[in-house]
């Protein structure tokens, strides 16, 4: 049972354009929200995170939007630039479970010059 | 500040053998979490330490354990490896456990090899 998906394994967008990365969750009791960078050989990076009691958060060229209703969120890059190719995890954590941090299966980015 | 490191990067055993992995966390950072990331699986959690405890656990065999000392380093152990063990193993640390300390940061992770 995949409690968080992320539904495009890969996405190719132009230098200088925006880059939306789309994840959708089903367990209502997550209450916290982050996205993490990963190139090949290394651990994940942290970026950025959002907590359930937002609907936004906005640090630099990335944006973190939440629609709890729906299940959603999304990770917007503006703009793209080459170094941003990496492959994106959405994880999400519930106080309950002890934030513990369950992850999509990533999202591949190639940010073409 | 120094990052979460993790020996060694590098592994490989055979079938049946042992395996112990370290963690040494963000200094200052009390909590550690395993993770397992394999092709098939995505990235899987495995267990958290904190205080030398183990406050979480997820859902592997009995044959995956670990422990924290009071430095807050932490080993992970796995006994009688298979094949499909061959994963990368990464470790995270975050400042404690609770509502205001979500964000995990992760070490570069140990690529086990089971042959």
């Amino acid at each position: 049972d995949q409690q968080v998906k992320q539904n495009s394994p890969s996405l190719s967008v132009q230098e200088g354009r925006i880059s939306i990365l789309n994840c959708d969750y089903t367990n209502s009791m997550f209450d916290y929200f982050l996205w993490y960078k990963k190139y090949p050989a290394e651990g994940p990076t942290f970026l950025i995170s959002i907590s359930s009691i937002k609907d936004k958060n906005e640090d630099g060229r990335f944006t973190v939007f939440l629609n709890k209703s729906a299940k959603h969120l999304s990770l917007h890059i503006v703009p793209s630039q080459p170094g941003d190719s990496a492959v994106y995890f959405c994880a999400a954590s519930a106080e309950a479970a002890g934030n513990k941090l369950t992850f999509g299966g990533g999202t591949r980015v190639l940010v073409k010059p | 500040k120094a990052g979460v490191t993790q020996t060694p990067r590098y592994l490989i055993k055979t079938r049946g053998q042992q395996v112990t992995l370290s963690c040494s966390p963000i200094s200052g950072h009390r909590s550690v979490s395993w993770y397992q990331q394999t092709p098939g699986q995505g990235l899987q959690f495995l267990f958290e330490y904190f205080s030398e405890t183990q406050r979480n656990k997820g859902n592997f065999p009995g044959r995956f354990s670990g422990r924290q000392f009071s430095n807050s380093r932490s080993e992970m152990n796995v006994s009688t490896l298979e094949l499909g063990d061959s994963a990368l193993y990464l470790c995270a640390s975050r400042l404690g456990v609770g509502p205001t300390y979500n964000e995990q940061f992760f070490g570069p992770g140990t690529r086990l090899t089971v042959l």
